[in-house]
């Protein structure tokens, strides 16, 4: 089974500048999280999305924006770039029913995103 | 919301020596979940461990719920244990909304 897949893996964006990261999670997952990890501030959760719909959403300015897709892939997208922007975007995965718990999440390997 | 504070920040091993993680959590919790963060970035998930004990391998981790700890052991601990270990909580309406801890860094030395 493959598991959370997360294009592109590695890019430079200018300042100003809009980029777009994709998220494909296990199959059968319906719920996918984003996360924004830099060196100062941590892991931090940016929104979380189950069946198309954002079931919720972290403290992050409106430029950081995200969606679903029927097919549950999601992507995140961030418009006019800021240095402090650049960051590794990690996605996760669950096989969550919405209705019961116990069910492990799992992360794909990142987009690393440089803003100069 | 709820503050997730893991212990100690760093800790240096020798290949073959026992450590012990802690994590303290403010509120009642639904989901806990133990990662390893290799040094390429990716986040490995160790354990999903609300409560109870569970064990894999060298690893096993304890969850005092009650309390509002949990505590991961590493044993015979080798130098592919190294990297960051995070603690991360959750609750039940909002399963993959996780607040993590800031994380322990483990360096393992042959």
């Amino acid at each position: 089974k493959a598991g959370v897949t997360q294009t592109p893996r590695y890019l430079i964006k200018t300042r100003g500048q809009q980029v777009t990261l994709s998220c494909s999670p296990i199959s059968g997952h319906r719920s996918v999280s984003w996360y924004q990890q830099t060196p100062g501030q941590g892991l931090q959760f940016l929104f979380e999305y189950f069946s198309e719909t954002q079931r919720n959403k972290g403290n992050f300015p409106g430029r950081f924006s995200g969606r679903q897709f029927s097919n549950s892939r999601s992507e995140m997208n961030v418009s006019t770039l800021e240095l402090g922007d650049s960051a590794l975007y990690l996605c996760a995965s669950s096989f969550e029913t919405g209705q019961s718990s116990g069910n492990t999440i799992y992360f794909g390997e990142g987009s690393w995103l440089t803003v100069v | 919301g709820i503050q997730v504070e893991q212990s100690p920040p760093d800790l240096i091993l020798q290949e073959g020596a026992n450590s012990t993680l802690r994590c303290n959590f403010s509120d009642s919790v639904n989901n806990l979940q133990w990662f390893h963060q290799n040094p390429w970035g990716q986040l490995i998930n160790l354990f999903y461990i609300p409560s109870g004990t569970k064990q894999n391998g060298r690893l096993s981790a304890t969850t005092v719920a009650t309390e509002r700890y949990s505590l991961l052991y590493i044993s015979s601990s080798q130098t592919t244990d190294s990297g960051v270990y995070f603690c991360a909580v959750g609750a039940a309406d909002s399963w993959g909304k996780l607040q993590f801890g800031a994380g322990t860094q483990v360096v393992v030395t042959p």
